[in-house]
């Protein structure tokens, strides 16, 4: 099955600086790739996804690049702010997004006033 | 805005009772999913349906949980009895339909299980 690896586990940052959160995964297959964010004691919240046939996307602060020959993908967050603050998890799936998703273990990311 | 309801919030249980948590997706999404997270890591599927059928249930420890979806739209996951390795968070999710190629995930607050 899916692997998904996720790092850093823990990601230290300067309000306004940029923040950049990495995951490989395994399976050739998979082609839909959703960044989660959650806060503490909440669900987690779609704030970006990739499918196979685009190389990046943006969306205001946030943008996700996807390199299919090398199985990763990545998260950046650009001028950071406070509320950024939370852990984020990348996913995978092989079916468009309508099945199972595959999560790494999680960035928690500190935004330092 | 629509969002997926969970309840209860928080339950806390001693080992060997039942315990149960319902779930009611967004309206018109045909494709509810459970997922049991660990204190500290990322989500896990343990089953999926496609209204009210079964599409993937691989990962549900069958022996203790089990899960249903009646009438093709609220579920309700149950564990018996529940053992202190299932303390975790169980979270719902729905999505619009099955074998789209747009498709996404939109998940609840989670039902946050304590068993002593």
């Amino acid at each position: 099955g899916e692997n998904v690896e996720q790092h850093p586990s823990t990601l230290s940052v300067q309000e306004g600086d940029s923040a950049v959160i990495k995951c490989t995964y395994s399976d050739s297959a998979s082609n839909y790739f959703p960044w989660y964010k959650q806060e503490l004691g909440k669900g987690p919240q779609l704030i970006i996804d990739i499918r196979s046939n685009v190389g990046e996307k943006k969306d205001q602060r946030i943008a996700v690049t996807l390199n299919k020959t090398a199985k990763h993908f990545s998260l950046h967050i650009t001028e950071t702010q406070p509320e950024d603050s939370a852990v984020y998890f990348c996913a995978a799936s092989w079916g468009g997004g309508a099945d199972g998703l595959t999560f790494g273990k999680g960035t928690h990311l500190i935004i330092q006033p | 805005e629509a969002e997926v309801a969970q309840s209860p919030r928080y339950k806390i249980t001693e080992k060997s009772q039942a315990v149960a948590f319902w779930c009611d997706p967004i309206s018109g999404h045909a494709t509810l999913y459970w997922y049991r997270q660990i204190l500290g890591q990322g989500p896990e599927l343990l089953v999926q349906f496609q209204d009210e059928s079964v599409v993937d249930d691989s990962q549900l420890p069958k022996d203790r949980f089990s899960a249903e979806r009646l009438k093709g739209v609220d579920s309700t996951l149950k564990i018996q009895p529940a053992e202190l390795g299932d303390s975790a968070m169980y979270l719902c999710a729905s999505s619009l339909r099955a074998g789209g190629s747009t498709d996404t995930q939109y998940f609840g607050p989670g039902t946050r299980l304590t068993v002593l």
